[in-house]
């Protein structure tokens, strides 16, 4: 398996401006994280989803966010209206539903908002 | 409330002398397991090693070992002989046995290596 594969690895744009983020898990697993991390806040959670239904999207602002899973080998992330504060890395990561089992990265996507 | 705290924001070693970075958790849950992660400025997140909270022995991978104290809830990573391409940001996470396996993050240390 390639791994958990995320797009773009880097989006600059413009405030206000929508940005939709990509993920591919890893085939088999049951849960897809999306974490933000910045030089303050460290690794935030946003949401995760099980099997394709959200866990728990509590770390998410709902006003621009919004995050699907549409099948079981896809998800986005989208920010709309976009702003500077938003510029962080994001990062997906897939585990299977298990206590002993780690969560595996995808390699991030820088975002930008100017 | 599941925590999981990183008291040190950065450490420095020399390169090939041994350093622990500490890290200490809050959990009511008998059952969990603990990671440490790896990220380089590649930004990568790499697995360095976990541990289960039912094993009495410590886990080693290699240079890298931790020392778990169940009761201290406390979980540090040691790294002997210290290599360059140890300099990375390290993360002590843990993962509990509730119905949701949410992972909780700690903030990080940076380990800078001096050669």
């Amino acid at each position: 398996d390639a791994g958990v594969i995320q797009s773009p690895r880097h989006e600059v744009t413009e405030m206000g401006q929508e940005v939709t983020l990509r993920c591919k898990p890893i085939s088999g697993h049951d849960y897809l994280f999306w974490y933000r991390q910045t030089m303050m806040q460290g690794l935030e959670l946003l949401v995760y989803f099980n099997n394709k239904a959200v866990m728990d999207d509590s770390g998410m602002p709902k006003d621009r966010f919004s995050a699907k899973m549409p099948n079981a080998s896809f998800s986005t992330l989208k920010i709309q209206p976009s702003e500077p504060r938003d510029s962080a890395v994001y990062f997906c990561a897939s585990s299977f539903y298990r206590l002993n089992t780690e969560a595996f990265f995808g390699q991030g996507t820088r975002l930008t908002v100017v | 409330a599941q925590t999981v705290t990183q008291s040190q924001p950065e450490m420095s070693v020399q390169e090939a002398e041994t350093v622990t970075l500490s890290c200490t958790y809050d959990t009511s849950e008998s059952d969990y397991y603990l990671f440490w992660y790896k990220q380089p400025p590649s930004r990568q997140m790499i697995l360095v090693i976990r541990q289960e909270a039912y094993k009495q022995q410590n886990a080693t991978e290699n240079r890298f070992s931790v020392n778990f104290q169940k009761a201290a809830k406390s979980f540090s990573l040691k790294i002997s002989d210290s290599q360059l391409g140890d300099a990375a940001m390290y993360f002590c996470a843990y993962r509990v046995g509730d119905s949701n396996y949410q992972l909780i993050w700690g903030a990080g240390t940076k380990l800078i290596i001096k050669p």
